[in-house]
């Protein structure tokens, strides 16, 4: 089964500084996507960044970028020049991707981030 | 508003009794996945449908029940309600099976007294 691992519950980090939140997977499957979900206090969970694991370019979305290291099997999130609306439970997520057959997101266990003005 | 529409938002009950949980998927979507978050076992993977089809099963109890209707809303029945079962309940679709574009309704938040 496919295990998704936060190490860091909690970060925090200046406002305008950067700040990398680490993730580690597990899975024995070559054809995968990997993202990073936001949960801020609404509890809404938003799309933060996609990455297909086939592709080997880092994903990037504006003050968002990732560190994939496929053998090693990290997916680091990397936010630059902090924004307080940025704080919130940062969640990393695996899906395997198997066509029509469906398949589901295994979610790591999340890291809170604060952000000092 | 993510498109994706989930009532109640608020639920109160007590130990025992059944609810049903609504949630209707962004235009254009075919699947429907269920997640529970709860703060002792994050966010859990319930079921999933596809066009009126159950296409996944994770974690969920046989107290538990879904269905995907043929307008394509879906509803996530939970009955025998126990205190462990207080948690956010999460509706997210997709146009296709795959969960690679996943978007994710504001959630139901159950609270089981």
């Amino acid at each position: 089964a496919q295990t998704v691992t936060q190490s860091q519950p909690e970060m925090s980090v200046q406002e305008a500084e950067t700040v990398t939140l680490s993730c580690t997977y597990d899975t024995s499957e070559s054809d995968y996507y990997l993202f990073w979900y936001k949960q801020p206090p609404s509890r809404q969970m938003i799309l933060v960044i996609r990455q297909e694991a086939y592709k080997q370019q880092n994903a990037t979305e504006n003050r968002f970028s990732v560190n994939f290291q496929k053998a090693a099997k990290s997916f680091s999130l990397k936010i630059s020049d902090s924004q307080l609306g940025d704080a919130a439970m940062y969640f990393c997520a695996y899906a395997f991707t198997y066509g029509v057959a469906g398949n589901m997101l295994t979610f790591g266990g999340g890291t809170r981030l604060m952000v000092k003005p | 508003d993510s498109g994706v529409t989930q009532t109640p938002k608020h639920l109160i009950t007590a130990t025992g009794q059944r609810v049903t949980l609504r949630c209707s998927p962004r235009s254009g979507d075919l699947s429907v996945y269920w997640y529970q978050q709860s703060l002792d076992q994050g966010l859990q993977f319930l079921i999933q449908y596809y066009n009126g089809e159950e296409r996944a099963k994770g974690n969920i109890l046989e107290r538990f029940s879904a269905q995907q209707f043929p307008d394509l809303h879906s509803e996530l029945n939970l009955s025998s309600l126990e205190l462990g079962d207080s948690a956010l309940y999460f509706c997210a679709s997709s146009y296709t099976a795959g969960a690679n574009v996943l978007t994710f309704g504001a959630g139901s938040r159950l609270t089981v007294l």
